[in-house]
């Protein structure tokens, strides 16, 4: 079993619709949680952590679930500049990482 | 801002090369990572450094090999190119502690033939 698992899509949406990606984690001792955002062909960037309490920037909120050992993204208003793959990360330790393999999502004019 | 930088972007090496993929780091992070990412099996860790001559394995260290004799300096080594080390290699540094954001450099599509 994978330590953090996501549906790799792709989802295709149009503009202006509401996406939400689920990820789950296999570890229940993670402690820190991350969605880090990847164009095609270029490096992953940080999009933002994951707080126990929920946590919004904008047009993004990400939940953690540690009942059910999941965090999710959503995203509203998806704008044409969203289309990326979206990683989830589990965290246990500083060397300890675990990402998921992403969700590819395009967003349609 | 933050900085990774790996200094080659795009490789083609000859079965059986030796390759050197450097990254540095201008952040004064002790973490250092190298990861491979393929399509569906997403990132792969490869080596870890917490600190100058440290070293850890991460999951998939057959093949390759690492150097961190300077803190902002984390160098890749294949000893001997194999067509399945054809890749996108990624380098990335952290923090120390737990719960800090990993950055990445651009990465390396090394191709080997």
């Amino acid at each position: 079993r994978k330590e953090v698992e996501q549906d790799p899509g792709p989802f295709n949406v149009p503009e202006g619709a509401t996406v939400a990606f689920n990820c789950t984690y296999s570890n229940s001792a993670s402690q820190s949680f991350f969605w880090y955002r990847q164009d095609c062909r270029k490096e992953p960037k940080l999009l933002m952590s994951v707080y126990s309490s929920g946590n919004e920037d904008g047009r993004f909120t990400a939940q953690l679930n540690r009942a059910s050992q999941y965090i999710s993204l959503l995203i509203r208003d998806s704008k044409l500049s969203d289309s990326a793959t979206y990683l989830c990360v589990a965290q246990t330790g500083a060397n300890n990482l675990f990402f998921g393999t992403g969700t590819r999502l395009t967003v349609i004019p | 801002d933050v900085k990774v930088t790996q200094s080659s972007r795009y490789l083609v090496k000859r079965t059986g090369e030796k390759v050197f993929l450097e990254c540095v780091q201008d952040m004064d992070h002790e973490n250092m990572f190298w990861y491979r990412q393929d399509p569906g099996l997403g990132l792969r860790l490869i080596y870890f450094s917490y600190d100058v001559k440290m070293k850890e394995k991460g999951d998939i260290p057959e093949g390759y090999s690492v150097s961190r004799e300077k803190k902002e300096r984390f160098s890749l080594i294949l000893e001997s190119a194999s067509t399945n080390q054809t890749s996108m290699y990624l380098c990335a540094s952290s923090l120390w502690q737990g719960g800090n954001t990993i950055y990445f450099g651009e990465g390396s599509w090394l191709t080997v033939v």
